[in-house]
């Protein structure tokens, strides 16, 4: 399957950075990722489909213009957290779709607090 | 909320002993996956089934599903202490985006030696 990996692991800024998280297919060229959010001890939710070369979808109720999402290579999709707060802190999942196949790779995760 | 409803919430076992997962889902469905979670990681893919199969087995593993009720359950068999992590169901759904995932809220599994 595809390797992801992600950087940073985690990360922790003040109140009102930004903080860009980047998301890697080291062996498989991912026209699709997925960047999902989960809190403490809560299941993943979607909050965004990344698309190469396009802009992303994003789930109702995640702001775009905050959330921002950038798939500029077949191997890299970037979210950034603009203006950062407090209730932004969490864990950050990316993922990667393999086409044909329906299982989904995931990246390790980013921690982000938020101060 | 299409999320997906997991019980038991937790749950806690001997090594040796079977775990029992079920799993939940409001709409009609392509697939539904599994995956486990090591506390603060990312997920792995631990088996797939799709909406025309009923059961499927890989090592330890056995997942039923049973579309008329839009439920699925995983049991793992003989447990062991490194199978504790959390256990996600998730689904993709038959009607919306290509691949997207709606996640269950998942099953903490405490394997104790």
């Amino acid at each position: 399957g595809a390797v992801v990996s992600q950087h940073p692991s985690w990360v922790i800024c003040k109140s009102g950075t930004s903080v860009k998280i980047e998301c890697r297919s080291l062996d498989f060229q991912a026209t699709t990722m997925f960047w999902y959010r989960q809190f403490p001890k809560q299941s993943l939710m979607l909050m965004a489909t990344s698309n190469e070369g396009s802009k992303a979808t994003y789930e109702q109720g995640v702001e775009k213009d905050k959330f921002l999402i950038n798939h500029a290579s077949l191997t890299l999709s970037t979210l950034t957290v603009t203006s950062a707060h407090p209730e932004d802190s969490s864990f950050y999942i990316c993922s990667v779709a393999t086409g044909g196949l329906n299982e989904q790779f995931f990246g390790p995760g980013t921690r982000l607090t938020v101060l | 909320s299409q999320q997906g409803e997991e019980d038991p919430q937790a749950l806690s076992i001997q090594e040796g002993e079977n775990a029992t997962m079920n799993c939940s889902y409001k709409t009609s469905i392509n697939n539904l996956q599994w995956y486990r979670q090591n506390s603060g990681r990312g997920l792995v893919h631990l088996i797939l089934i799709r909406s025309n199969e009923r059961e499927k087995h890989s090592g330890r593993l056995r997942v039923t599903l049973d579309t008329s009720k839009k439920s699925s359950s995983l049991l793992i068999t003989a447990s062991r202490a490194a199978d504790t992590a959390s256990y996600f169901c998730a689904t993709e759904d038959g009607n919306t985006g290509f691949q997207k995932l709606v996640f269950g809220t998942g099953t903490r599994l405490l394997v104790s030696p």
